[in-house]
């Protein structure tokens, strides 16, 4: 079976602060990794994903996240937070064998100045 | 340059009713996923359409859903008979490759079951 556990599910940073946001995924076959963003009174939108090239992966507005099989975990990570960060973040999976998408639970982030 | 649309944005039907939520994807976009977001919850998938061809439906929670996408671009979320579990906000997500490597989201349609 696969699933996404994002830990926490409310993080407040500082302006400026880093932020990292947790996911940790569980896949029986090798999985692709996403993180969406949703600002308020938006859709989902794709900040980064990860498909099996470079564990790095650089996103939109600053945003990147590294793939870490060994600890099954695709964290979220941006050095230095902004006030229009404010959102909700999702971490999804989806398995190579099929069109899937798992989503975790979703992590607000709260900015404070 | 229009994104995914949704309609409508909100809906509110009485249990036992039939309702029918529509998804506009990108012009050209291949793929087409449905998915039901509860409240506080991730999105959860329903159902995958490649062009015309529903190749996913195990995500559907009853038989009381249906989807369907008849000419490859707009598609219908059909849920028939309402029950209060059925509130959420759908969302319709669209990609233009076959994987959904890149889906772009509408706003969804919240539906309320009274």
């Amino acid at each position: 079976a696969q699933s996404v556990t994002q830990l926490g599910s409310h993080v407040s940073v500082s302006e400026g602060a880093l932020v990292l946001l947790r996911c940790n995924y569980s896949s029986s076959v090798p999985p692709y990794l996403f993180w969406y963003v949703q600002y308020p009174n938006q859709g989902l939108q794709l900040l980064l994903k990860y498909t099996s090239a470079a564990t790095l992966v650089k996103g939109i507005n600053g945003f990147e996240a590294e793939f870490k099989k060994s600890e099954t975990s695709f964290h979220l990570t941006k050095p230095s937070a902004h006030m229009s960060d404010a959102a909700e973040y999702f971490c999804a999976v989806r398995v190579n064998t099929g069109n899937q998408f798992y989503f975790g639970t979703g992590t607000s982030l709260t900015v404070i100045p | 340059g229009a994104g995914v649309s949704q309609s409508p944005r909100y809906k509110v039907a009485k249990r036992g009713q039939d309702v029918a939520l529509r998804c506009d994807p990108i012009s050209g976009h291949v793929s087409l996923f449905w998915y039901q977001q509860a409240l506080g919850q991730g999105p959860e998938f329903l159902t995958y359409f490649q062009n015309e061809a529903q190749l996913d439906k195990s995500g559907l929670p009853s038989d009381r859903f249906f989807a369907e996408r008849p000419e490859g671009s707009v598609s219908t979320l059909k849920i028939q008979r309402t029950q209060q579990e059925d509130s959420a906000v759908y969302l319709c997500a669209s990609s233009l490759d076959r994987g959904g490597y890149e889906q772009y989201f509408g706003p969804g349609t919240r539906l309320t079951v009274t």
